[in-house]
């Protein structure tokens, strides 16, 4: 069965930081992948999504996410974080083609103090 | 409307009753998914409608859960004799339904509290 792992739970910075949150998953086929964000008292929200292509990925907000198909990895990233970037993040794979279900990460607690 | 709403957004109940889950998607998004998210984990899925039909129903856990959507909008979770278990937020997104590349949309979600 397809899984995603995410591999740090909590993470703390200062701003300015640079940020990188890993993504892995076990699926030999071809997958889409996703990168959701949950501020604070808000609904998830897409920061950004890889079909194919050119695996390095801009999203909203300054994020990027970088797809390796020989390690399985889909790794955010953010070269300098701010204290508004503290939120949940959640990393979801769904196999390629017309399949719908999403399969997620348990999720990476991001603190930034400012 | 302008995102996907839920309600009610918080519900409290007891070991076996029965509650009813809403989801009103965004306007003319054919597609429908629910899924749950318990305490500290990411969400899971539990069923995908593509208008007023299940499409995929695998991830609902038992034979407790059941959901419809039929006029092809708003879409209902039910959950019958309701166990501790079933304490989770309910989440669910809608997305335009015209193929595998979209961007799933989600709501606020319902926290289901069973006693």
């Amino acid at each position: 069965a397809q899984s995603v792992s995410q591999h740090n739970h909590h993470v703390i910075l200062s701003e300015a930081a640079s940020l990188e949150l890993g993504c892995n998953y076990s699926y030999g086929g071809t997958v889409n992948l996703f990168w959701y964000v949950q501020y604070p008292g808000q609904h998830l929200q897409l920061l950004l999504k890889y079909f194919s292509g050119d695996p390095l990925v801009k999203g909203i907000k300054g994020f990027e996410a970088e797809f390796i198909k020989s390690k399985f990895s889909f790794n955010l990233r953010k070269p300098s974080v701010q204290w508004s970037d503290t939120a949940e993040y959640f990393c979801a794979v769904k196999r390629a083609g017309n399949n719908r279900k999403l399969i997620w990460g348990l999720g990476t607690s991001l603190a930034v103090n400012p | 409307g302008a995102g996907v709403s839920q309600t009610p957004s918080n519900k409290v109940t007891e070991k076996g009753k029965y509650v009813e889950l809403r989801c009103d998607p965004i306007s003319g998004h054919t597609a429908l998914y629910w899924y749950r998210q318990s305490l500290g984990q990411g969400p899971e899925f539990l069923i995908y409608f593509q208008g007023t039909g299940a499409a995929d129903d695998s991830g609902l856990p038992n034979d407790r859960f059941f959901a419809v959507r039929p006029e092809g909008s708003v879409s209902t979770l039910k959950i019958q004799r309701t166990e501790r278990g079933d304490s989770a937020v309910y989440l669910c997104a809608s997305s335009l339904g015209q193929g595998g590349k979209e961007t799933q949309y989600f709501g606020p979600g319902t926290r289901l509290l069973v006693l």
